[in-house]
């Protein structure tokens, strides 16, 4: 699996969009980016995925640039609730294995 | 759905002691994980399986570490004998194969004194 690199860690402000960027500049051209996040405490959850389209769903977008060696998730509107640790990983559609880095500590502000 | 369920969620033990973690998977996944996350090495992949299957054992760290799914609903973890630098919390996760989200547990937080 490719290597990503993240910022340790974030701030923002509540209601403002959190952009959390990703690196990921040796990405195969079969692997897909996932974000996924850790809200203290709790196990990691699936937030979006994508191969070089942006996507949105009911939690967030995903930017990936025209390259596709880096990425932005994107929280539109943060709330408090979204303080978590994020995770950007590369991987093979289809290939089970998730390889977690150190991810990005994300703080909503009020 | 219930979700994930791992059971104890909270384990304390002395070493040497034999520690044994359980977990239930959502019903339909036929892959199911099991992590290991600390502070030092972070989130770490044990040990998946597919249908009741180990696939890739490579992260389990030694022989004290062993993992089982007698059927498509149950997995148990055990340390054999545990030592204090096992402590961590362990989670499992399951996934239908075909698709692309992993569902992870609770998680059991470990303490070896």
């Amino acid at each position: 699996d490719a290597k990503t690199t993240q910022p340790p860690s974030m701030d923002c402000a509540e209601g403002r969009a959190a952009n959390l960027p990703c690196n990921h500049s040796t990405i195969s051209g079969n692997e897909y980016v996932y974000w996924y996040r850790q809200i203290h405490s709790q196990g990691p959850q699936y937030i979006i995925h994508g191969l070089k389209n942006n996507e949105t769903n009911e939690m967030a977008s995903l930017i990936i640039t025209e390259d596709r060696k880096s990425s932005t998730l994107i929280l539109p509107h943060a709330t408090l609730r979204d303080t978590a640790v994020y995770y950007c990983i590369v991987k093979i559609q289809g290939a089970q294995k998730l390889v977690f880095g150190q991810g990005t500590r994300l703080t909503i502000n009020p | 759905d219930a979700g994930v369920i791992q059971s104890p969620r909270h384990e304390v033990t002395e070493m040497g002691q034999e520690v044994t973690l359980r977990c239930k998977p959502i019903s339909g996944h036929d892959y199911l994980f099991w992590y290991r996350q600390t502070m030092m090495r972070g989130l770490e992949l044990l040990i998946y399986f597919n249908n009741n299957v180990p696939i890739d054992d490579s992260g389990m760290p030694e022989d004290r570490f062993s993992a089982k799914m007698p059927n498509a609903s149950f997995s148990t973890l055990k340390i054999q004998p545990s030592e204090p630098r096992d402590s961590a919390v362990y989670f499992c996760a399951s996934i239908r194969g075909g698709t692309d989200t992993q569902y992870f547990g609770p998680g059991t937080r470990l303490t070896v004194l």
